[in-house]
């Protein structure tokens, strides 16, 4: 079945930097594009970043832009997110998700159980 | 970007209890609408893709409804395991939106 596991949250001082990685398995990794999607602390849902299959198309959501790049090795079924420049408001716990199969994607149907990222000062 | 609002924030309900949860897009989103369950501490849980398309292994006492800007989650039926978060999620344009969420409790 489908697998995803998130690792590299922990805490970090603002301006600061994490590299976060979603180890997947149980699909063909490499045709799926994936997501990053945090949720802050007793706070809802918020996407963060998307990458195509390919690795050619990433979207990123506007809080993020510019300080965060998303990455993926389909030799190695991961997909990564640099955090750079950090900010206290970045803290949340981080889910990496896959959406369910066809084109357009229209949902996500497989999550990880998330890392949590705490920027703290 | 495209908002949902979701309502109502909260609500409390009785085991047995038909409850729906109403999410509205700031703009037509087709049936471009996902909803999930979120308990605490957990990941979120897909139930309902393209409006009202139940995923599989999903209670069929779930279901939803709706296309371009309103739409509806309904629990026919509450169960002690249903009391949970509940949010939309709107797929048709970037960057993509989660509701605020609805909390359901137990009366």
């Amino acid at each position: 079945q489908v697998q995803l596991g998130e690792s590299g949250g922990g805490v970090v001082q603002p301006g600061g930097s994490l590299r976060l990685s979603c180890a997947a398995s149980g699909f063909t990794f490499s045709l799926y594009g994936m997501y990053w999607v945090r949720q802050a602390p007793g706070k809802g849902l918020e996407w963060v970043a998307y990458i195509q299959f390919d690795g050619y198309i990433k979207q990123y959501a506007d809080s993020v832009k510019g300080r965060f790049t998303i990455s993926r090795d389909n030799s190695l079924n991961t997909v990564s997110l640099q955090m750079n420049s950090l900010r206290l408001e970045d803290t949340a716990v981080y889910y990496c998700a896959k959406p369910t199969p066809g084109a357009p994607p229209k949902s996500l149907d497989s999550w990880g159980q998330g890392t949590l990222v705490t920027v703290y000062s | 970007a495209i908002q949902l609002t979701q309502s109502p924030s909260s609500l409390s309900a009785s085991v047995g209890d038909r409850v729906t949860i109403t999410c509205r897009a700031s703009q037509g989103i087709s049936s471009a609408l996902a909803w999930y369950q979120q308990k605490p501490g957990k990941s979120p849980k897909l139930l309902i893709y393209d409006a009202s398309s139940l995923e599989t292994g999903v209670p069929s006492r779930f279901s939803g409804s709706g296309s371009g800007t309103d739409f509806t989650l309904t629990i026919s039926s509450l169960q002690p395991e249903d009391f949970a978060t509940y949010y939309c999620q709107q797929f048709n344009n970037y960057p993509i939106t989660f509701g605020g969420g609805t909390k359901v409790e137990i009366k």
